[in-house]
């Protein structure tokens, strides 16, 4: 099993303050994917990042995935209350034998709220 | 709305009772998914089905029993379970089960959040 770790764990923060939450692990990931799932609801896919180093911005979110493609971060500008959710970030890296294929390997999620 | 629905939403059941989950998808997928989803703990892969067949089965308890009639609907039947079964439990489907491809998404359910009394 590939270990995620995210961090922090538990975030809460005004309304306009920037913001940062980590995704990493000791295995090397084929690609990355963020997730976020608001309450009540499943996660909704937000980004894939694939090549080492890459930056990807959907908004004000910015997504990196690190060099050595074994973690990720996620950067949010001046959030908003409607950023508040549970953000998921999960790893593809190929499945134990017998098996083909890539399977995704997900953290443990980073609980935002934004504070209006 | 992401093409994929849950039902029930809730479900309280004793450890005695036997009921089921359903998922349904209107992607035109080929591969579906359980996942279990726990306070503080991943999303741990239960099955996963691709084009009907059952693909994967990450040592889950037999208390447990999936079943996929066609490509298009996915149930979870559940049978003895215990108070540590209670999660919420998520389906996915995407379009192959290859997963992790930089083109390949996973759709999610809004979940069933089960009580095991």
């Amino acid at each position: 099993t590939q270990l995620l770790e995210q961090s922090p764990q538990f975030l809460s923060i005004q309304e306009g303050e920037n913001l940062t939450v980590y995704c990493n692990s000791s295995s090397v990931f084929s690609s990355l994917q963020w997730y976020r799932q608001e309450p009540g609801e499943g996660p909704v896919l937000l980004v894939t990042v694939v090549t080492g180093g890459e930056v990807k911005k959907l908004k004000r979110l910015t997504f990196q995935f690190g060099d050595a493609r074994k973690d990720s971060s996620l950067h949010i500008t001046a959030a908003q209350p409607g950023d508040t959710g549970l953000y998921l970030c999960a790893g593809a890296s190929t499945r134990p034998v017998p098996y083909t294929g890539n399977q995704f390997y997900f953290g443990t999620g980073t609980s935002l709220t934004v504070i209006p | 709305e992401t093409g994929v629905t849950q039902t029930p939403r809730h479900l309280v059941m004793g450890m005695t009772n036997k009921k089921s989950l359903k998922c349904e998808q209107h992607l035109g997928h080929n591969a579906m998914y359980w996942y279990k989803q726990s306070a503080k703990k991943p999303l741990e892969l239960m099955f996963v089905y691709n084009f009907k067949e059952q693909t994967e089965n990450n040592s889950v308890p037999s208390r447990f029993s999936p079943e996929c009639p066609n490509s298009s609907h996915l149930f979870l039947h559940l049978h003895t379970l215990q108070p540590e079964d209670s999660a919420l439990y998520l389906c996915a489907s995407s379009r192959s089960a290859q997963g992790g491809k930089n083109n390949e998404k996973l759709f999610f359910g809004s979940g069933t959040q089960l009580s095991v009394l």
